[in-house]
């Protein structure tokens, strides 16, 4: 595997499911990013992690919540979610000091029904 | 705060040349990036400048001046391939690298 892989590519989840979203990256990097991505709208950065420890966290709210375990794995737990919810959810890496560069991975289509 | 600003659609010919422009308004700034997104696809990294003038990347320029606080992408020899979304993205320091995305511009090539 390279680069940034994400499973699963889709999810279908009721609002009262709990599931989890997953991301890889392969490249060495030392800071990952999760993202939302809706129609029209801009990417919204979701939370950030830069060796492990989350440092940014852009008023999500606390149906989601982020883990991870070491520099190349993070991940998206999600419970009690909304359809507004609905949109692609994008994982991205980058080094810690360039976060200009980041690289990201395919993204998970999640629809809330 | 921050905000980005980039037209939400633009419209060009196969072996044209197009400009697509990017204002932002931020504290801190530091550097603007472009990434590319085809539909269905991951945004991919194109290009980034910290200092004032144009960076050229083979069929691809971007611009910066920070006096004025834009940016743009050029597009040089259009192919069809290159009909995607572009986002342009602010780089600040305020106590911290953070990096913001505009909401992408769509460009369609037609033949």
């Amino acid at each position: 595997e390279t680069g940034v892989t994400q499973t699963p590519r889709h999810l279908v989840m009721g609002m009262t499911n709990k599931k989890s979203l997953k991301c890889e990256q392969h490249l060495g990097h030392n800071a990952m990013y999760w993202y939302k991505q809706s129609a029209k709208k801009p990417l919204e950065l979701m939370f950030v992690y830069s060796l492990e420890e989350r440092v940014e966290n852009n008023s999500v709210p606390s149906r989601f919540s982020p883990e991870c375990p070491n520099s190349s794995h993070l991940f998206l737990h999600l419970h009690t979610l909304q359809p507004e919810d609905s949109a692609l959810y994008l994982c991205a890496s980058s080094p810690r000091d360039s976060d200009h560069e980041q690289y990201f991975g395919p993204g998970t289509r999640l629809t809330v029904t | 705060g921050q905000s980005l600003e980039q037209p939400s659609e633009v419209t060009a010919v196969e072996g044209a040349i197009v400009q697509i422009n990017c204002t932002y308004q931020t504290s801190g700034f530091y550097g603007l990036s472009w990434y590319q997104q085809h539909d269905g696809g991951a945004p991919t990294f194109l290009s980034y400048n910290a200092l004032d003038g144009l960076e050229e990347t083979g069929r691809f320029s971007s611009f910066l001046s920070r006096s004025d606080s834009y940016g743009y992408l050029l597009l040089q020899e259009l192919q069809m391939k290159d009909s995607a979304s572009y986002f342009c993205a602010v780089r600040s320091d305020t106590g911290g690298f953070k990096t913001i995305f505009g909401a992408g511009t769509r460009l369609f090539v037609k033949a």
